[in-house]
């Protein structure tokens, strides 16, 4: 099987743009999660679409959200980008969603935010 | 509110011999589970042993183990044999109810030929 797949890999977007990642989960997982990694906040997590129904959010402001389509493919979309959102974007698919499926995370899309 | 705490921000070890990564977690979930993530430099996560908090016996895999300790809220890695491939950031986590995953801070670890 195919793992999981994000696109893009590298983003340089400027301060005020919106920018737009796609994360392709693992044929036949319905849950994608999404994370933000940074060197100072570390791995912290965005929000979970499970079904096209975003399931949780985390601690963000509303300039993140996402959605999901009916063939489990995400997209998160992040608008008036700022300095600070510069940072590794993962996804992450489950087949199920309890942390007793095991979640499988994509290479990542590195946005640099200048 | 759930945390979880890596105290190892940096730990080298000598190639073949063993180390031990700590963690340590608390959370409000009765029903919970336990990870330890290897992210190699090209940055892919990779689930390297999970553990059911229901579960008394320890998970293996291969040179992978941990040591959970339930009434501690401890759950250490241990890596033997260590070879120059698992040179990477190693990321505890914890989870429940839902796919949110608690993260550490990581801890990155250097095999030494």
């Amino acid at each position: 099987k195919a793992g999981v797949t994000q696109t893009p890999r590298y983003l340089i977007k400027t301060r005020g743009q919106q920018v737009t990642l796609s994360c392709s989960p693992i044929s036949g997982h319905r849950s994608v999660s999404w994370y933000q990694q940074t060197p100072g906040q570390g791995l912290q997590f965005l929000f979970e679409y499970f079904s096209e129904t975003q399931r949780n959010k985390g601690n963000f402001p509303g300039r993140f959200s996402g959605r999901q389509f009916s063939n489990s493919r995400s997209e998160m979309n992040v608008s008036t980008l700022e300095l600070g959102d510069s940072a590794l974007y993962l996804c992450a698919s489950s087949l199920a969603r309890t942390a007793q499926e095991t979640q499988y995370f994509g290479p990542g899309t590195r946005l640099l935010v200048l | 509110a759930q945390t979880v705490t890596q105290s190892q921000p940096e730990m080298s070890v000598q190639e073949a011999e063993t180390v031990t990564l700590s963690c340590t977690y608390d959370t409000s979930e009765s029903n919970y589970y336990l990870f330890w993530y290897k992210q190699p430099p090209s940055r892919q996560m990779i689930l390297v042993i999970r553990q059911e908090a229901y579960k008394q016996q320890n998970a293996t895999e291969n040179r992978f183990s941990v040591n959970f300790q339930k009434a501690a809220k401890s759950f250490s890695l241990k890596i033997s044999d260590s070879q120059l491939g698992d040179t990477a950031m190693y990321f505890c986590a914890s989870g429940g109810a839902t796919n949110k995953l608690i993260f550490g801070t990581g801890t990155l670890l250097a095999v030494q030929p």
